[in-house]
This record gives C-alpha cells, structure tokens and sequence, in this order.
C-alpha cells in the first residue's frame, strides 16, 4: 500500500532551526512535494525533489533518499509566521500525489 | 505564474440545495485538474481527477452523481454538489497541472470554497 509517516506536532522557538522527516512507501515513484498550508487555506508550494540530496531554497531546504523512502523539510531561521501545517506529498507511478495529514509546526516566540 | 482561481471562497446553502464550484487556471493551461476535500485537521481527501474532454475519474467511496465533475476547457474545471446535506459540509480545493511541466508534475492549488450545508 502507500503510506505516509510524519509526526502530527512540532513545535519549535522564533530564530531557531527545525527538521521536519517524512518516510513514505509508494507504488512507483515520480519525485516528492513539500507544501505548506495554513489553517483554512489552501495548501502552497515549497519544493520538489526527484533525485539524492538537498535542496535549498532561501530559509528552506529539503532533503531526499529514494533508497530509504525518506525525505525532511529544514526551516531555518523561524519566523512566526511559519506556523502552519507541513505537508509531504510522494508521487507514485501515476503521477498522483500521496497525501498524509501533515505536520502542525507551531512556533514560540 | 501559475495562478489558480476559484468561486466562490465561500458558500451558505440549504439542505437539498445544489453549489457548483468553479476552477479556473488563470495563465496557463491544465490538462489535468484535481478536486480534494479537507475536514477540520485532516489530511487532503482526493475525490476525483479531471481530465480536458474526457470524464472525471473518481476516488474510491466518492459518488460520482453526487459530485458531478466538468472539464470543458484547458482552464476551467467545475464540480457541482447535489443535493448537499450537512455532512457535505467541507472545504473544497481544486488543483491543477501544467500542460507544459515536464518532469516536474507540480499542482498549482486554487484558494479553496469552503461549503456549509445548514
């Protein structure tokens, strides 16, 4: 089956760094979405990793390993309003996105 | 770039009633558009995959005469809610594909419609 494992809540101080992991098992795999989605909008794009290793972009960065069927988000320098849900979204051999429900990163000043 | 659209951002209506959906790729053109559902703190829900000229696919356990699906042209997809009841009640988002992506299969969200069946 497919499957998405992250944790349900984070929570993390203004100005500092957090990792937020993702495994996942897919039917066939076409690259992986991060996307972030505050509560009562709709989901945004943060980045797509199709091959090994990192990616930067600004104060985020993702990471994939296609062997090991993980990935993490890096948020650095924490502002309040990246509060928000964070949502890993493998794509399968169909070019479907896999949704899980998320992590809630909730930020303190 | 990239911009995706749709009306309303929000709907009241009555028990029994219909709500059509619009979604509308803005400045590029979709062959594929997906419409989800998202209950209070949990995760995307699929419905269904909407292809140009051809009909919907849709998820397991979603009633295709219920939520009828329309993707008439490159840019604008509609789902129509019939006879809603108040467990219809639900935000609605709509996604789309670039023709053009390539390799790169991203879906561009629509704002969302959040629907309350009374």
């Amino acid at each position: 089956g497919q499957n998405i494992d992250q944790p349900t809540e984070m929570t993390a101080t203004e100005g500092a760094i957090v990792q937020i992991n993702c495994t996942y098992q897919t039917s066939g795999f076409n690259g992986l979405f991060w996307y972030q989605q505050h509560a009562g909008e709709a989901p945004t794009f943060l980045s797509y990793n199709v091959l090994d290793g990192l990616e930067e972009k600004g104060r985020f960065s993702s990471f994939l390993s296609r062997s090991k069927g993980y990935s993490y988000l890096l948020l650095k320098e924490l502002q309040m309003k990246d509060s928000a849900s964070y949502l890993c979204a493998p794509s399968d051999s169909n070019y479907q996105l896999i949704w899980g429900a998320g992590t809630k990163l909730i930020i303190k000043p | 770039g990239a911009v995706v659209s749709q009306h309303p951002s929000w709907v009241i209506c009555k028990s029994g009633t219909s709500v059509k959906i619009e979604c509308r790729s803005l400045d590029f053109q979709a062959t594929t558009m997906f419409w989800y559902r998202q209950f209070p703190k949990q995760s995307l829900m699929l419905m269904a995959t909407s292809n140009e000229g051809s009909k919907a696919t849709y998820e397991q356990g979603v009633e295709k005469d219920k939520f009828l699906i329309n993707h008439a042209s490159l840019t604008l997809s509609t789902l129509t809610v019939t006879s809603a009841h108040p467990e219809d009640s639900s935000f609605y988002i709509c996604s789309a594909r670039d023709l053009l992506a390539g390799e790169v299969n991203e879906q561009f969200f629509g704002p969302g419609t959040r629907l309350t069946v009374l």
